[in-house]
């Protein structure tokens, strides 16, 4: 399968414990992104990824948040300290940057639920 | 205001409706747009791209208002499986790594 996949696909965690996702794009994609999405609402952007470069965070993105793309491939999402409104699926995309007009791939996401 | 607002619905249509689906954007420096389909509880899927001068597939027509700042979706002869929810997207002006913005949705349900 060359598609984008996630991993966990379902965390369930306590508040106040830390969690880390990741995201495994198509290869040859060197755009990266996460999407954060809540029910009733369309995916809402937290940060990107050119390569190994993060180059832009939401302003939505607390300091709890961190993202790392640490050889350009593989990325990881980590949220320290969980709060019950972190409950969501955080998607992840990925691109290949040739054309503005190009597909955005979207990975099954994983969906956290914080108690 | 939001950057891409859509009418959320939900649009409950029996098979074979036209239906159409009408989406705003704020920023008229935005440069590339999509209708994104996203089913129940799975991932956003790309339906199709919107060009300036409107395009079709099969069902589906897309147009684009660049001086009223709007894209339409078209689905005519609709079927069950076009029950989904359809996202209108919007690529930012060159510049803002922030290429996708989403709108919340349009949720449509077509109805034996």
């Amino acid at each position: 399968d060359t598609g984008v996949s996630q991993d966990p696909r379902h965390k369930i965690t306590k508040r106040g414990q830390n969690v880390t996702f990741r995201c495994d794009p198509i290869s040859e994609h060197n755009r990266l992104y996460w999407y954060r999405q809540t029910l009733g609402q369309g995916p809402e952007f937290l940060t990107y990824f050119q390569n190994e470069a993060q180059l832009e965070k939401s302003r939505l993105l607390s300091d709890r948040f961190s993202a790392e793309r640490p050889k350009g491939s593989f990325s990881t999402l980590e949220i320290q300290r969980t709060e019950q409104g972190d409950s969501a699926m955080y998607l992840c995309a990925s691109s290949n940057r040739d054309s503005l007009n190009t597909e955005a791939f979207f990975g099954q996401g994983t969906r956290l639920t914080v108690v | 205001r939001k950057e891409v607002e859509q009418d959320p619905g939900p649009f409950n249509v029996p098979e074979g409706a036209t239906v159409a689906f009408n989406c705003t954007y704020s920023n008229s420096a935005s440069q590339s747009f999509f209708w994104y389909r996203q089913d129940c509880r799975k991932e956003p899927k790309l339906l199709m791209s919107v060009y300036s001068s409107g395009n079709e597939d099969g069902r589906f027509t897309a147009q684009l208002n660049r001086a009223s700042q709007y894209i339409s979706l078209l689905i005519r002869d609709s079927k069950l499986s076009d029950s989904a929810t359809y996202l209108c997207v919007v690529i930012l002006p060159s510049g803002s790594a922030r290429q996708l913005t989403f709108g919340s949705g349009t949720q449509l349900t077509v109805l034996p």
